[in-house]
């Protein structure tokens, strides 16, 4: 049981550049979530979905995209990379019991 | 005011002491409430839910004061394991899962 999988775990991108950050989770769960989370900041919502097909904004939102393509996964895409984007991103699905985290992102825009 | 406010520690305590950390949040709809712990450079774990009635899981007691609109984690007879950052987490419900919002952490280390 993989539980909550992301990809790739690590990624350096130029200014400009974009990428997609992937999410799949097994688990049949309806509601899944982008965090990131950067030194003394904790953990900020960038954007979750309650269920397939609907998608909201969190706190920090700008410069991000999601996807919802099915039940299992839940995609994040940087259009244009910033500096201010380097950070830990961590995807999560959300059971009866908590949410669910994926082993996360390192991600440097250099 | 942030949503959901932690001690910000750290807390550095003996093997065998007892530690409490504390979490204030602002939004008097919010209906779940979590205790995570995080170690350095790896994923937020599930360490337990809170309710109203409180609850215990081994060494670790959550009690929730929705009042005051504080949760708190008390951990009894702390091991070096116990070492990590540990937050706390606030969900507004609904009919359905709603946004997780996070407090920034409290930082304890167990020494020998």
């Amino acid at each position: 049981n993989a539980g909550v999988t992301q990809t790739p775990k690590f990624q350096v991108l130029k200014t400009g550049q974009s990428m997609t950050l992937q999410c799949a989770q097994d688990m049949n769960h309806n509601s899944m979530y982008w965090y990131r989370q950067d030194p003394g900041m904790g953990l900020r919502l960038i954007y979750y979905s309650a269920s397939e097909g609907t998608t909201d904004k969190g706190e920090v939102p700008n410069g991000y995209n999601v996807s919802r393509l099915n039940k299992r996964e839940f995609s994040l895409r940087l259009e244009s990379a910033a500096p201010s984007q380097t950070s830990v991103y961590f995807c999560a699905s959300r059971a009866n019991s908590g949410a669910f985290f994926g082993q996360g992102t390192r991600l440097t825009v250099v | 005011r942030k949503e959901v406010e932690q001690d910000p520690g750290p807390f550095n305590v003996p093997e065998g002491a007892t530690v409490a950390f504390n979490c204030t949040y602002s939004n008097s709809a919010s209906q779940s409430f979590f205790w995570y712990r995080q170690d350095c450079r790896k994923e937020p774990k599930l360490l337990m839910s809170v309710y109203s009635s409180g609850n215990e899981d081994g060494r670790f007691t959550a009690q929730l004061n929705r009042a005051s609109q504080y949760i708190s984690l008390l951990i009894r007879d702390s091991k070096l394991s116990d070492s990590a950052t540990y937050l706390c987490v606030v969900e507004k419900g609904g009919t359905s899962y709603g946004k997780l919002t996070f407090g920034q952490g409290t930082i304890l280390t167990v020494h020998p």
